[in-house]
């Protein structure tokens, strides 16, 4: 399984600032994935990061609020911006490797809390 | 774009008994559905897949089987423990292009002692 790193674990922020969250893959990939889990719900979709390329956002989601960077083939970043409340969520990023069967595997999430 | 479902949204069983999970999907493009554990306050782990080319697939006490024409995919959990105790989430994707997960809403499975 690809090994996964984030930071920060967590943060607690004002409303109105940004946080910049990191990826870091142990390996080179191709396509990195940037979720979203609200309190007790399930995982959404933010956007997909390929390197090279404009992030491909889902709908609901714009780059102005959730700008995303992709330099290499192992790191990739997520801001939220403009935070308010609402943003409180854990941040998830995963990879699949691109291996056959694209088994998906996440990193441990920020768990962001915006007063 | 693709919707999954999935039920029950809460599952408390018995040790030792079976726990099933169902999960249906809309898009029949897709071919590749994970299952995922998620224990509080961690990340989701992959515990067991199925592409849509088998209709059945086993891990020790974990089982997975798909209905493609129907669109539907379930997890079989045998001789539960109290350590299965977690939410579990269902997904859906092609392997390829896209490739990004489509979730379920989840079912927190309660194994009683």
């Amino acid at each position: 399984s690809a090994v996964i790193s984030q930071k920060p674990s967590r943060d607690i922020c004002q409303r109105g600032t940004s946080l910049t969250i990191q990826c870091q893959v142990d390996s080179q990939v191709t396509m990195m994935f940037w979720y979203r889990q609200q309190p007790g719900q399930s995982l959404t979709l933010i956007a997909t990061a390929n390197q090279g390329s404009e992030a491909t956002y889902e709908s609901g989601f714009v780059i102005d609020k959730f700008p995303i960077s992709r330099p290499n083939l192992t790191f990739s970043t997520l801001t939220v911006s403009n935070m308010s409340p609402e943003d409180s969520s854990i941040y998830l990023c995963s990879t699949d490797r691109g291996l056959a069967g694209n088994e998906q595997f996440f990193g441990p999430g920020t768990r962001l809390t915006v007063l | 774009g693709e919707n999954v479902e999935q039920h029950p949204s809460t599952l408390s069983v018995q040790e030792g008994d079976s726990a099933v999970i169902k999960c249906t999907y809309s898009d029949s493009a897709s071919n590749y559905f994970p299952w995922y554990k998620q224990e509080l306050g961690k990340r989701p782990q992959l515990i067991i897949d199925i592409r849509s080319n088998v209709g059945e697939k086993k891990d020790q006490r974990i089982a997975v089987t798909l209905n493609k024409t129907a669109k539907h995919f379930s997890l079989h959990i045998t001789e539960t423990q109290p350590e299965d105790s977690a939410v579990y989430f269902c997904a859906a994707t092609l392997d390829t292009g896209r490739r990004a997960l489509t979730f379920g809403s989840g079912t927190r499975l309660q194994v009683q002692p």
